[in-house]
């Protein structure tokens, strides 16, 4: 199994443009998030999906859209890309989320994201 | 929605000793609160997690305390080896939304 798989590693915008972040993972996992991580702040969720055609927003939303078609991918777009949203994405994936039960989170190796 | 504090932000120790790293969290319903490793260049990884039921865990040289009543848990590692460096982050969740600490950036001098 590949578990989590992110592509592309590394990506350089320019301001105002658009681009998708790719994130599929091969265990058959319902759930599945896109999170942030930059310096001192540890990670903040941007989106997750409890399954296919459910999506929902997490802490840092704003500028970010998300869908899931399939069980197995969950892109993330940026419309129209800013200087603020240059940091490193890590896609993450879980068998089981809910009140009474989670799962631990599988995490892909990230993509380094700059915005000039 | 939760917050979780993570402290110190850095530790340095000699190889053989222990690490202590601590987390607080704000939500008293979150019941799940794993530890992740990150080394460079990579995602981060689980290392150990503790649900709410349980007041101790432990696997090896890595322990994981609990205590609810103050909302505060605890990760410890015992006989640090140089391949322990890494950042480590504490998370906790009630449901599908978890928040991760800050993290805490460990250094093992051999």
């Amino acid at each position: 199994n590949a578990g989590v798989t992110q592509t592309p590693k590394f990506q350089v915008l320019k301001t105002g443009q658009s681009m998708t972040l790719q994130c599929a993972q091969d265990m058959n996992h319902e759930y599945m998030s896109w999170y942030r991580q930059d310096p001192g702040m540890g990670l903040r969720l941007i989106h997750y999906s409890v399954g296919a055609g459910i999506t929902d927003q997490g802490e840092v939303p704003n500028g970010y859209n998300v869908s899931r078609s399939t069980t197995e991918d969950f892109p993330l777009r940026l419309l129209s890309a800013a200087p603020s949203q240059t940091s490193v994405y890590f896609c993450a994936s879980s068998y089981r989320t809910g009140s009474s039960y989670n799962s631990p989170l599988h995490f892909g190796n990230g993509t380094r994201l700059t915005v000039t | 929605g939760e917050n979780v504090e993570q402290h110190p932000s850095t530790l340095s120790v000699q190889e053989g000793d222990s690490a202590v790293i601590k987390c607080t969290y704000s939500d008293s319903a979150s019941n799940y609160f794993p530890w992740y490793k990150q080394e460079l260049g990579k995602g981060p990884q689980l290392i150990i997690d503790i649900r709410s039921n349980v007041g101790e865990k432990k696997d090896q040289r890595i322990a994981v305390t609990l205590n609810k009543t103050a909302k505060h848990f605890s990760l410890h590692i015992t006989e640090t080896q140089p391949e322990d460096s890494a950042v480590y982050f504490c998370a906790a969740s009630r449901g599908n939304d978890m928040r991760f600490g800050a993290g805490t950036r460990l250094t093992v001098k051999p």
